[in-house]
């Protein structure tokens, strides 16, 4: 089956370490994106990548790192930075980066820093 | 700045009641638009979307949104809800840029 992964599903991290939360898709999609989810606030985009070894920040990048070596791969690094960590994490794709381009989003990952 | 406005954060209705979920959106320029259905603990699930053509367009499970430029609104509508419909809907908006604005969202909850 075809779709996007997110691992794990929660996650427990003390305060001041360093976390990163998986996302792969086996959709053969350019796109993928980050999104972090607080309750009354919707989806606010974390970073993006329209092309493999390339990404750009969105609103809220301050306190988070990507990399995208693998078209299928778009790891997320929550650091020591981020002032306000717990969250729930969520991951896209879409087949370009284009207007249109419709996203799949992964089932996500609930993070609690403790 | 381009922005997507949800005014209703909550909207309770019983069963086979009939529903509307209002979204404006703020642009001068053409949009796609989207609606995207979340249920608890899950990620976010396309329910229908406006790219061109006909301004009405519908989902295969009863939902169907209207295109309006002159208001600038795409509101999310069904005559008879079931319980099942419940969840956060979203609205969001691509505008001429690479990346969706998404509003902050409302939750449908479907009383029997």
């Amino acid at each position: 089956d075809g779709g996007i992964t997110q691992s794990p599903k929660y996650l427990f991290r003390k305060e001041g370490q360093n976390v990163t939360l998986s996302c792969e898709q086996n959709l053969n999609h350019d796109a993928m994106y980050w999104y972090r989810q607080d309750p009354g606030q919707g989806l606010r985009l974390i970073y993006y990548s329209q092309i493999v070894n390339d990404f750009q920040k969105g609103d809220i990048a301050e306190g988070y790192s990507v990399s995208r070596e693998k078209k299928e791969s778009f790891p997320l690094t929550v650091t020591s930075a981020q002032k306000n960590p717990t969250a729930f994490y969520l991951c896209a794709s879409s087949r370009t980066g284009s207007e249109g381009s419709e996203q799949f989003f992964g089932p996500g990952t609930r993070l609690t820093v403790l | 700045a381009q922005s997507v406005t949800q005014l209703d954060s909550q909207v309770p209705v019983f069963e086979e009641a009939p529903v509307e979920l209002r979204c404006n959106y703020s642009s001068s320029v053409s949009v796609y638009l989207f609606w995207y259905v979340q249920y608890p603990n899950q990620g976010l699930q396309l329910l229908l979307k406006y790219l061109s053509g006909s301004t009405l367009v519908e989902s295969i499970n009863g939902f169907e949104a209207e295109f309006n430029k002159s208001q600038t609104s795409f509101h999310l509508r069904k005559p008879s809800v079931h319980i099942s419909d419940t969840a956060e809907y979203f609205c969001a908006v691509f505008v001429n840029t690479d990346k969706l604005i998404f509003g902050t969202g409302t939750r449908l909850q479907v009383f029997p």
